[in-house]
């Protein structure tokens, strides 16, 4: 089945710098390559996601970039802000999901 | 709002006792997929249906079970429980059953005491 990993598990970054967080899967029959924003106490959120077929996907501050050779993908936040303070999970899969462990984000004022 | 309904929104029972979760998709979703969250944890995949099916089947305990009915929303049962089994479990559902789940419900926090 897949395995997904994701690192960091922990990110501190200062409020306007831009925040990396990379995911490695293991089945190559993954096509479909979300990533969610879960606030504390509450549901996960999908923010944005890619699919195979495509290398790159930007959405005003948020970006994912897959390597399909590679088997990784990541999230790249730019301009970060408070609000952006979360955790975020990355999946793989298609069918079984599987997630990563999280990334816990903070972003200082 | 996910278009994803769960009920109840909390749940608090004692061990030994059994309780029922119940899950509305997304209008137009085919799979439903159960998640177990417990704190400060990732997100344990339990089990998925489509479109009646199980399609997928992970950490699932045996003391839990699920089905879709034919209207599409789907019960996850957990029986004789356990202080482990307090946690916060998410109910997601998509279109396809191929694809990961894109649409999740506010949950529903089990406390066990």
């Amino acid at each position: 089945g897949e395995n997904v990993e994701q690192h960091p598990s922990t990110l501190s970054v200062q409020e306007g710098d831009s925040a990396v967080i990379k995911c490695t899967y293991s089945d190559s029959a993954s096509n479909y390559f979300p990533w969610y924003k879960q606030e504390l106490g509450k549901r996960p959120q999908l923010i944005i996601d890619i699919r195979s077929n495509v290398g790159e996907k930007k959405d005003q501050r948020i970006a994912v970039t897959l390597n399909k050779t590679a088997k990784h993908f990541s999230l790249h936040i730019t301009e970060t802000q408070p609000e952006d303070s979360a955790v975020y999970f990355c999946a793989a899969g298609a069918g079984k999901s599987t997630f990563g462990d999280g990334t816990t984000l903070t972003v200082k004022p | 709002d996910s278009g994803v309904t769960q009920t109840p929104k909390h749940l608090i029972t004692a061990t030994g006792q059994r309780v029922t979760l119940r899950c509305s998709p997304r209008s137009g979703d085919l799979s439903v997929y159960w998640y177990q969250q417990s704190l400060d944890q990732g997100l344990q995949f339990l089990i998925q249906y489509y479109n009646g099916e199980e399609r997928a089947k992970g950490n699932i305990l045996e003391r839990f079970s699920a089905q879709q009915f034919p209207d599409l929303h789907s019960e996850l049962n957990l029986s004789s429980l356990e202080l482990g089994d307090s946690a916060l479990y998410f109910c997601a559902s998509s279109v396809e059953s191929k694809d990961v789940p894109q649409h999740f419900g506010d949950g529903t926090r089990l406390s066990i005491l």
